[in-house]
């Protein structure tokens, strides 16, 4: 299996402009998480899919953040428009969730630089 | 609420010494309980994990017991290499209330040759 895959790895943009990140989860799970890591705040969920339906988007820090999750293999989180704070590394992780394993797999992360 | 609390880091170790890093959680069900490992520039991975009271989850030399009645769920190993630098993370996911998973705050860990 090839993991949870992202792209891009690395995204370097100016501020105001619109950020697109994308994520493709292991086959046969059924839910999906976007979190954020920066060095201040630490692991911050900011939304989680369950078959393709969004859960829970308590995390997501603004207006400017959305997500969507188009089928069940595929996501994105895009960033309109991005402010420097936004800088930070993003996971997607994807879990199947229903029998007694919760474990997340995540992808290796994208990480996004504002200047 | 739900919550995990961990030792702070960085914890610096000699390689060949033992480690110990605690992890004590809040819950209001009977959660499953994991140690994710971050290496530098990676995703989380899972470690090891517990689903139930009394259970040890092991792996890769470390372990991790649920003690349900001190709710803590700490992870041990008994000689460290320098390859198990990382920050590690503790965990609880609940099957109530939808499918999230609460991580603490992370531990780093460096161990020098």
């Amino acid at each position: 299996d090839a993991g949870v895959i992202q792209s891009p790895r690395h995204e370097v943009t100016e501020m105001g402009q619109e950020v697109t990140l994308r994520c493709k989860p292991i086959s046969g799970h059924n839910s999906l998480f976007w979190y954020r890591q920066t060095m201040m705040r630490g692991l911050e969920l900011l939304i989680y899919f369950n078959n393709n339906v969004p859960i829970d988007d308590s995390g997501m820090p603004e207006d400017r953040f959305s997500a969507k999750m188009p089928n069940a293999s595929f996501s994105t989180l895009k960033i309109q428009p991005s402010e420097p704070r936004d800088s930070a590394v993003y996971f997607c992780a994807s879990s199947l969730v229903g029998t007694d394993h919760y474990e997340q797999y995540f992808g290796p992360g994208t990480r996004l630089t504002v200047t | 609420g739900d919550s995990v609390t961990q030792m702070e880091g960085p914890v610096t170790l000699s390689e060949e010494a033992f480690l110990t890093i605690n992890c004590t959680y809040t819950a209001t069900g009977y959660p499953s309980l994991f140690w994710y490992v971050q290496y530098p520039g990676e995703g989380l991975q899972l470690l090891l994990k517990a689903t139930k009271a009394d259970d040890k989850g092991s792996n890769k030399g470390f372990e991790a017991t649920y003690r349900k009645e001190t709710t803590s769920f700490h992870l041990e190993k008994g000689s460290v290499q320098v390859s198990d630098s990382a920050v590690y993370f503790c965990a609880l996911s609940l099957n109530t209330g939808g499918f999230k998973t609460i991580f603490g705050a992370g531990t780093r860990l460096f161990v020098k040759a």
